[in-house]
């Protein structure tokens, strides 16, 4: 089955730096990669996601990264803010509306 | 957007009882709901993929006769933790996606169940 591992597990960086989460998958026939943003105690949040088709794809401050050969994706977060501190999962599902196997997470502090 | 619920949003049992959680889809039908649990300060983990009128189909490792799932309706799935015990103290939280295939899955807010 698919296994997607996340590094690094605590990320620190200063208000207005970039932050970088990296994920790898295992499972070549994985076509959707969704990030989740996840607050103490809450669901998880979609932020932003990317099919296996896409390169590259940004929403504003956020951005995600996808290299099907190497079988690896990244999340990078510009200009970051005190709102942005939670939890952070990468994801992999063969569709939209399949099972989803997420990564261990990041959890992101932003640095005043 | 589409919305999903969960009941209860928390619950206390004791060691050896029984606890039902609903998940609902309140304002679309979910062809398929998905059953996670997370620890504290770990990964959700896929438990088992419900599929309305179906048998659900249960991810490696989870006891199927223990963690009782039942997709009765296209709004609606259920999760009994039978026979609960400490170490089935977790948050369990539910997605379900739209009967129209390809889209977003949605999540609930999630139960937490702590045993006793």
């Amino acid at each position: 089955g698919e296994n997607v591992e996340q590094h690094p597990s605590t990320l620190s960086v200063q208000e207005g730096d970039s932050a970088v989460i990296k994920c790898t998958y295992s499972d070549s026939a994985s076509n959707y990669f969704p990030w989740y943003k996840q607050e103490l105690g809450k669901r998880p949040q979609l932020i932003i996601d990317i099919r296996s088709n896409v390169g590259e794809k940004k929403d504003q401050r956020i951005a995600v990264t996808l290299n099907k050969t190497a079988k690896h994706f990244s999340l990078h977060i510009t200009e970051t803010q005190p709102e942005d501190s939670a939890v952070y999962f990468c994801a992999a599902s063969l569709n939209r509306d399949d099972k989803i196997i997420f990564g261990k997470g990041t959890r992101l502090h932003i640095l005043p | 957007g589409a919305v999903v619920s969960q009941h209860p949003s928390w619950v206390i049992c004791k060691s050896g009882t029984s606890v039902k959680i609903e998940c609902r889809s309140l304002d679309f039908q979910a062809t398929t709901m998905f059953w996670y649990r997370q620890f504290p300060k770990q990964s959700l983990m896929l438990m088992a993929t419900s599929n309305e009128g179906s048998k659900a189909t249960y991810e490696q490792g989870v006891e199927k006769d223990k963690f009782l799932i039942n997709h009765a309706s296209l709004t609606l799935s259920t999760l009994t933790v039978t026979s609960a015990h400490p170490e089935d103290s977790s948050f369990y939280i539910c997605s379900a996606t739209a009967l129209a295939g390809g889209h977003e899955q949605y999540f609930g807010p999630g139960t937490r169940l702590t045993v006793t």
